[in-house]
């Protein structure tokens, strides 16, 4: 069974850093493009970034190009996102999945982050 | 970008009834898939390549294109299908979502 499990949410300033991590299980990590979509009641589901296989290739939506980073490590099965410089507006639970080049497949159950003075 | 606009917003079916949920794209895609998201939880791949069913998705769901549109449709309301779906666009940067369609029984 997939899982995909996210972590390191939490409260932070405006212009602070923070790194969400998400282990995933289940399946060959190595063989699949990894995303992050995050989602926040004013801007709905989003597409944030996204990886391809081989740690090559990274794709960003331009409000974050520039401050957020996407990574991964097969080794251990998990994917990253580096957030610095955060904004108001990069408040959402974020979500990691699966991203089978068309579509997003499986998705963890997500970690909040609220940017905040 | 593209804009995918859903309607309507918001809905209320009872059980047996036909639903019927469209999604238009501000430019041609080629194929568009649907997520359904229940209260509280993560989305879910719930169709694909516009008319495919993801695994486990009844077959009383089903998905249609015409022209830029495309449209998920129930055949016969469950109790069960109440949750908000959301259209998303597979191929011009970056991937977009619509705004959500909530289906209430």
């Amino acid at each position: 069974e997939v899982q995909l499990v996210e972590s390191g949410g939490g409260l932070v300033q405006p212009g602070d850093s923070l790194k969400l991590s998400c282990a995933a299980s289940g399946f060959t990590f190595s063989e699949y493009a990894m995303a992050w979509v995050r989602q926040s009641p004013k801007r709905g589901l989003e597409w944030v970034a996204t990886i391809i296989y081989d740690d090559d290739s990274t794709y960003y939506r331009n409000s974050v190009k520039g401050r957020f980073t996407i990574s991964r490590d097969n080794a251990r099965s998990a994917l990253y996102l580096q957030m610095d410089s955060l904004r108001s507006e990069d408040t959402a639970t974020y979500y990691c999945t699966t991203h089978r080049t068309l579509w997003f497949g499986h998705w963890g159950q997500g970690t909040l982050v609220t940017v905040s003075s | 970008e593209i804009v995918l606009t859903q309607s309507p917003t918001t809905m209320a079916a009872s059980p047996g009834e036909r639903v019927t949920i469209t999604c238009r794209a501000s430019s041609s895609v080629n194929y568009m898939y649907w997520y359904q998201q229940m209260s509280g939880a993560s989305p879910k791949l719930w169709i694909y390549d516009s008319s495919k069913l993801a695994s486990g998705v009844p077959d009383r769901f089903s998905g249609s294109v015409s022209g830029t549109s495309y449209s998920l449709t129930i055949n016969t309301m469950e109790a069960e299908d109440a949750a908000t779906y959301y259209c998303q666009q597979c191929c011009s940067l970056p991937y977009t979502f619509g705004a959500g369609t909530k289906l209430e029984l």
